[in-house]
């Protein structure tokens, strides 16, 4: 099946650790997205890559890290630099078409202890 | 920076009413989108819309993209249960970047 799989499905996070969420897909797209949802709030983005070794900060990439050594897999770092890291991180992908489709993972649950 | 402003924020209705969310923009759109996200899920794409004045139906949903290409409105004949959820549009106001509205969340009485 094609898609898009994000894992932990729940994350637990210590104060000052650095938590990496996990994000691949098979659908041969070259965007990915990283976004926030706060309980009750619209999508706000972190970070987004449209080819492989490249990417660029969002709207909220402060606290955060991002890599893109191959095209499915667009890891997300949570550092300790992010005080209020608790939230839903949903993971996207689309064609390098402007205005596509973006086709959504089933998201990560961070939760701070 | 550029936003799509996405009202009401919430709506709650009994089960057989109808139900509507608009998204305004202050530029010009290409193509609007809409997504639905139920409860404890992720968004799914709903529909696109690209052409002036377009009018786009999906059983009990209507889509409408304004002749301005400024705003667009979701219109949901009916309610159900399964209706239940929010509801976003997406815009690419940036290239490659789809800026989404706040989301209409809907909750159904049943």
């Amino acid at each position: 099946d094609g898609g898009i799989t994000q894992s932990p499905k729940y994350l637990f996070r210590k104060e000052g650790q650095n938590v990496t969420l996990s994000c691949e897909q098979n659908l041969n797209h070259d965007a990915m997205y990283w976004y926030r949802q706060d309980p009750g709030q619209g999508l706000r983005l972190i970070y987004y890559s449209q080819i492989v070794n490249d990417f660029q900060k969002g709207d909220i990439a402060e606290g955060y890290s991002v890599s893109r050594e191959k095209k499915e897999s667009f890891p997300l770092t949570v550092t300790s630099a992010q005080k209020n890291p608790t939230a839903f991180y949903l993971c996207a992908s689309s064609t390098r078409d402007r205005g596509e489709t973006q086709y959504f993972g089933p998201g990560t649950r961070l939760l701070v202890l | 920076g550029q936003q799509v402003m996405q009202i009401p924020q919430y709506q709650h209705v009994q089960e057989g009413e109808d139900f509507t969310t608009y998204c305004n923009s202050s530029t010009t759109l290409s193509n609007i989108q809409w997504y639905k996200q139920r409860p404890g899920g992720h968004p799914v794409f709903l529909i696109q819309l690209v052409k002036s004045g377009e009018v786009k139906k999906q059983k009990r949903l209507t889509f409408q993209f304004g002749e301005a290409k400024k705003n667009s409105s979701l219109h949901i004949t009916a309610t159900q249960t399964t209706d239940v959820g929010t509801y976003f549009c997406a815009a690419d106001l940036v290239a490659q970047k789809l800026v989404f509205g706040q989301g209409t969340r809907l909750t159904i009485n049943p």
